[in-house]
């Protein structure tokens, strides 16, 4: 199993440009997260998924959008890049049922907004 | 509502000598609790995890944390730390769901030979 995987690495943006940071898992993991690290913050949740066509907001999810139309994907849209959403940016997964199952998390996309 | 407080951004140790890495969270509901580690430049991984079934978790590499309700703490211990131990360290909780976990802001661990 490959588990989460994230495209791309790294990503340099102009501001107003928009583009999508792909996440996929091969884990048949019903529940996925994006999540933002910066510096002091720790991790911030955005959206998330508790299944296909299901979605919801976090804590921090102005300026961006999800959809989840199938179980392996949950891409994360970015509509008109900002400076302050330079971050890395994390995708997780985990299997339903138990709320302590612990979530797996992608390599991780490092965006930088000029 | 759930928070996670780590005291102390950055930790520094002499290779073998204890590592403390503390946490303190507040949850509304029963919490479950996580300690992740992310190496430079890489992701998360999960170091341990407390399920209410043991106050005493043991993870891997050496790492273990005790859950204390009345302290409401989990705070993140090994004997003798290795250099390879130097590394970012978060703690989260999960206030009954296990896809939004709430994380402290990490504790930077730092090894010195």
């Amino acid at each position: 199993n490959a588990g989460v995987t994230q495209t791309p690495k790294f990503q340099v943006l102009k501001t107003g440009q928009s583009m999508t940071l792909q996440c996929a898992q091969d884990m048949n993991h019903e529940y996925m997260s994006w999540y933002r690290q910066d510096p002091g913050m720790g991790l911030r949740l955005i959206h998330y998924s508790v299944g296909a066509g299901i979605t919801d907001q976090g804590e921090v999810p102005n300026g961006y959008n999800v959809s989840r139309s199938t179980t392996e994907d949950f891409p994360l849209r970015l509509l008109s890049a900002a400076p302050s959403q330079t971050s890395v940016y994390f995708c997780a997964s985990s299997p339903a049922g138990t709320t302590y199952n612990e979530q797996f998390f992608g390599p991780g996309t490092r965006l930088t907004v000029l | 509502a759930q928070s996670v407080t780590q005291l102390g951004s950055h930790v520094s140790v002499s290779e073998g000598a204890l590592v403390l890495l503390r946490c303190n969270y507040s949850s509304s509901v029963p919490p479950y609790l996580f300690w992740y580690v992310q190496y430079p430049n890489q992701g998360l991984q999960l170091l341990l995890k407390y399920t209410s079934a043991a106050t005493l978790v043991k993870g891997i590499n050496g790492f273990e944390a005790e859950f204390k309700k009345s302290e409401t703490s989990f705070h993140l211990t090994k004997p003798s730390a290795h250099m390879s131990d130097a590394a970012e360290y978060f703690c989260a909780v999960s206030g009954g769901s296990n896809y939004k976990l709430t994380f402290g802001k990490g504790t930077l661990l730092t090894v010195n030979p």
